[in-house]
Protein backbone atom coordinates (compact mmCIF):
# COMPACT_ATOMS: atom_id res chain seq x y z
CA UNK A 1 0.00 0.00 0.00
CA UNK A 2 1.18 3.27 -0.92
CA UNK A 3 2.18 5.38 2.01
CA UNK A 4 4.22 8.58 3.31
CA UNK A 5 5.54 9.47 6.58
CA UNK A 6 7.14 12.52 7.90
CA UNK A 7 8.63 13.18 11.09
CA UNK A 8 9.29 14.72 13.66
CA UNK A 9 5.48 16.55 13.66
CA UNK A 10 6.87 19.42 14.99
CA UNK A 11 10.62 20.58 15.31
CA UNK A 12 11.68 23.92 17.67
CA UNK A 13 14.86 24.98 16.58
CA UNK A 14 17.02 27.97 17.95
CA UNK A 15 18.06 30.41 15.06
CA UNK A 16 20.97 29.34 12.99
CA UNK A 17 20.43 25.93 14.80
CA UNK A 18 20.92 23.61 11.36
CA UNK A 19 18.60 20.42 11.60
CA UNK A 20 16.98 17.79 8.95
CA UNK A 21 13.15 17.08 8.46
CA UNK A 22 12.17 13.28 7.29
CA UNK A 23 9.87 12.14 4.58
CA UNK A 24 9.51 7.87 4.42
CA UNK A 25 7.58 7.03 1.40
CA UNK A 26 6.37 3.68 -0.21
CA UNK A 27 5.06 4.40 -3.25
CA UNK A 28 4.50 2.15 -6.78
CA UNK A 29 6.75 3.55 -9.12
CA UNK A 30 7.98 6.58 -7.71
CA UNK A 31 6.95 9.72 -10.37
CA UNK A 32 8.27 12.65 -8.67
CA UNK A 33 8.35 13.61 -4.53
CA UNK A 34 7.16 17.04 -3.75
CA UNK A 35 8.08 19.15 -1.11
CA UNK A 36 5.77 22.11 -0.43
CA UNK A 37 5.89 25.15 2.69
CA UNK A 38 2.45 25.86 4.01
CA UNK A 39 2.15 29.15 6.32
CA UNK A 40 -0.71 29.24 8.97
CA UNK A 41 -3.74 30.00 7.05
CA UNK A 42 -2.61 29.66 3.47
CA UNK A 43 -2.08 27.34 1.09
CA UNK A 44 1.05 25.10 0.12
CA UNK A 45 3.30 26.68 -1.54
CA UNK A 46 6.20 24.88 -4.03
CA UNK A 47 9.88 24.06 -3.00
CA UNK A 48 11.15 21.27 -4.45
CA UNK A 49 10.93 18.24 -6.96
CA UNK A 50 12.94 15.57 -7.20
CA UNK A 51 12.82 12.75 -9.75
CA UNK A 52 15.72 10.26 -8.85
CA UNK A 53 17.81 8.49 -5.90
CA UNK A 54 20.31 10.62 -5.07
CA UNK A 55 19.37 13.74 -6.89
CA UNK A 56 19.90 16.87 -4.74
CA UNK A 57 17.95 20.47 -4.94
CA UNK A 58 18.88 23.85 -3.51
CA UNK A 59 17.27 27.24 -2.42
CA UNK A 60 18.59 29.64 0.12
CA UNK A 61 18.91 27.49 3.29
CA UNK A 62 16.75 24.57 2.34
CA UNK A 63 18.34 21.65 0.68
CA UNK A 64 15.91 18.43 -0.18
CA UNK A 65 18.10 14.99 -1.07
CA UNK A 66 16.50 11.59 -2.27
CA UNK A 67 16.84 8.06 -1.48
CA UNK A 68 14.82 4.96 -2.83
CA UNK A 69 13.35 5.37 0.23
CA UNK A 70 13.26 8.45 1.93
CA UNK A 71 13.48 12.45 0.93
CA UNK A 72 15.45 15.08 3.37
CA UNK A 73 14.82 18.65 4.03
CA UNK A 74 17.84 19.96 5.16
CA UNK A 75 17.73 23.42 6.48
CA UNK A 76 21.17 25.37 7.31
CA UNK A 77 21.70 27.84 9.27
CA UNK A 78 17.54 29.09 9.82
CA UNK A 79 15.54 32.09 10.70
CA UNK A 80 13.06 32.53 12.25
CA UNK A 81 11.34 33.22 8.65
CA UNK A 82 11.77 29.75 7.65
CA UNK A 83 8.95 29.23 10.48
CA UNK A 84 6.39 27.08 8.84
CA UNK A 85 4.94 23.41 7.60
CA UNK A 86 6.60 21.54 5.85
CA UNK A 87 5.30 19.25 3.37
CA UNK A 88 5.92 15.97 1.39
CA UNK A 89 4.16 14.64 -1.60
CA UNK A 90 5.46 11.48 -3.55
CA UNK A 91 3.89 10.85 -6.84
CA UNK A 92 2.93 7.24 -8.22
CA UNK A 93 3.18 5.61 -11.22
CA UNK A 94 -0.59 5.94 -11.54
CA UNK A 95 -0.25 9.87 -10.83
CA UNK A 96 -1.72 10.14 -7.55
CA UNK A 97 0.27 12.34 -5.29
CA UNK A 98 0.35 11.57 -1.26
CA UNK A 99 0.58 14.14 0.50
CA UNK A 100 2.10 13.60 4.61
CA UNK A 101 0.72 15.27 7.25
CA UNK A 102 4.09 17.53 7.77
CA UNK A 103 6.59 18.99 9.94
CA UNK A 104 5.89 22.23 11.60
CA UNK A 105 8.82 24.02 11.91
CA UNK A 106 9.01 26.99 14.63
CA UNK A 107 12.71 29.19 14.87
CA UNK A 108 13.09 30.90 17.72
CA UNK A 109 15.23 33.62 17.70
CA UNK B 1 -1.47 36.85 -12.50
CA UNK B 2 -3.87 36.23 -9.57
CA UNK B 3 -2.52 32.30 -9.67
CA UNK B 4 -5.57 30.35 -7.78
CA UNK B 5 -8.29 31.91 -6.14
CA UNK B 6 -10.99 30.54 -4.16
CA UNK B 7 -14.31 31.58 -3.23
CA UNK B 8 -15.32 32.05 -0.17
CA UNK B 9 -12.56 32.04 2.41
CA UNK B 10 -14.70 30.83 5.38
CA UNK B 11 -18.36 29.43 5.52
CA UNK B 12 -19.89 28.49 8.02
CA UNK B 13 -23.21 25.73 7.55
CA UNK B 14 -25.39 24.00 9.46
CA UNK B 15 -26.29 20.47 9.03
CA UNK B 16 -28.08 19.73 5.62
CA UNK B 17 -27.40 22.94 3.88
CA UNK B 18 -25.89 23.11 0.51
CA UNK B 19 -23.50 24.85 -0.93
CA UNK B 20 -20.77 25.69 -3.78
CA UNK B 21 -16.91 26.42 -3.43
CA UNK B 22 -15.52 28.38 -6.75
CA UNK B 23 -12.06 27.85 -7.26
CA UNK B 24 -10.32 29.81 -10.48
CA UNK B 25 -7.29 30.01 -12.42
CA UNK B 26 -5.79 32.21 -14.47
CA UNK B 27 -2.55 30.46 -15.76
CA UNK B 28 -4.34 28.48 -18.42
CA UNK B 29 -3.82 25.28 -16.45
CA UNK B 30 -5.21 21.99 -17.82
CA UNK B 31 -5.89 19.80 -14.24
CA UNK B 32 -7.70 21.40 -11.53
CA UNK B 33 -7.76 19.50 -8.18
CA UNK B 34 -10.00 19.61 -4.92
CA UNK B 35 -8.42 18.80 -1.77
CA UNK B 36 -9.32 18.46 1.64
CA UNK B 37 -6.93 19.07 5.05
CA UNK B 38 -7.50 17.79 8.56
CA UNK B 39 -5.56 18.43 11.91
CA UNK B 40 -3.04 15.67 11.67
CA UNK B 41 -3.55 14.51 8.25
CA UNK B 42 -2.05 15.01 4.97
CA UNK B 43 -4.09 16.94 1.82
CA UNK B 44 -6.81 14.24 0.77
CA UNK B 45 -7.63 14.38 -3.00
CA UNK B 46 -11.35 14.94 -3.29
CA UNK B 47 -11.89 15.13 -6.81
CA UNK B 48 -9.86 16.14 -9.85
CA UNK B 49 -10.50 17.27 -13.44
CA UNK B 50 -7.82 16.49 -16.24
CA UNK B 51 -9.60 19.18 -18.72
CA UNK B 52 -12.64 21.14 -19.34
CA UNK B 53 -15.74 19.25 -18.92
CA UNK B 54 -14.27 16.17 -17.57
CA UNK B 55 -14.04 15.11 -13.63
CA UNK B 56 -12.88 12.12 -11.85
CA UNK B 57 -13.64 10.77 -8.33
CA UNK B 58 -10.58 11.13 -5.79
CA UNK B 59 -9.30 9.30 -2.66
CA UNK B 60 -12.65 10.93 -0.69
CA UNK B 61 -15.27 11.74 -2.99
CA UNK B 62 -18.15 10.69 -1.00
CA UNK B 63 -20.95 13.61 -0.21
CA UNK B 64 -19.19 16.00 -2.77
CA UNK B 65 -19.98 16.64 -6.38
CA UNK B 66 -18.02 18.76 -8.61
CA UNK B 67 -18.12 20.32 -12.41
CA UNK B 68 -15.43 21.77 -14.51
CA UNK B 69 -17.98 23.53 -17.36
CA UNK B 70 -15.09 26.43 -18.42
CA UNK B 71 -11.14 25.48 -18.38
CA UNK B 72 -10.16 28.43 -15.78
CA UNK B 73 -12.82 27.22 -13.37
CA UNK B 74 -13.84 24.04 -10.86
CA UNK B 75 -16.66 24.05 -8.68
CA UNK B 76 -16.80 21.98 -5.09
CA UNK B 77 -20.85 20.97 -4.47
CA UNK B 78 -21.88 19.71 -0.96
CA UNK B 79 -25.90 18.98 -1.18
CA UNK B 80 -26.17 18.46 2.03
CA UNK B 81 -23.11 19.32 4.44
CA UNK B 82 -22.55 17.02 7.88
CA UNK B 83 -20.25 17.51 10.39
CA UNK B 84 -17.99 15.54 9.17
CA UNK B 85 -16.87 17.86 6.16
CA UNK B 86 -16.07 20.50 8.67
CA UNK B 87 -12.26 21.23 7.20
CA UNK B 88 -10.20 23.34 5.30
CA UNK B 89 -10.52 22.96 1.89
CA UNK B 90 -7.64 23.73 -1.08
CA UNK B 91 -7.86 23.77 -4.71
CA UNK B 92 -4.87 23.24 -6.50
CA UNK B 93 -3.99 23.41 -10.51
CA UNK B 94 -0.99 22.42 -13.11
CA UNK B 95 -0.28 22.61 -16.38
CA UNK B 96 -0.64 19.08 -17.94
CA UNK B 97 3.08 17.53 -18.32
CA UNK B 98 6.03 19.39 -17.87
CA UNK B 99 7.20 20.01 -14.18
CA UNK B 100 3.85 18.92 -12.77
CA UNK B 101 4.13 21.14 -10.01
CA UNK B 102 0.76 22.12 -8.55
CA UNK B 103 0.04 25.39 -7.58
CA UNK B 104 -2.66 25.77 -4.53
CA UNK B 105 -5.23 28.70 -3.88
CA UNK B 106 -5.52 30.14 -0.06
CA UNK B 107 -8.06 27.37 1.46
CA UNK B 108 -11.95 28.12 2.37
CA UNK B 109 -12.45 26.89 5.89
CA UNK B 110 -15.69 25.54 6.22
CA UNK B 111 -17.18 24.37 9.25
CA UNK B 112 -20.61 22.50 9.37
CA UNK B 113 -22.51 22.69 13.10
Amino acid sequence: EDQVTQSPEALRLQEGESSSLNCSYTVSGLRGLFWYRQDPGKGPEFLFTLYSAGEEKEKERLKATLTKKESFLHITAPKPEDSATYLCAPRNNFNKFYFGSGTKLNVKP
Amino acid sequence: NAGVTQTPKFRVLKTGQSMTLLCAQDMNHEYMYWYRQDPGMGLRLIHYSVGEGTTAKGEVPDGYNVSRLKKQNFLLGLESAAPSQTSVYFCASRVAGGTDTQYFGPGTRLTVL
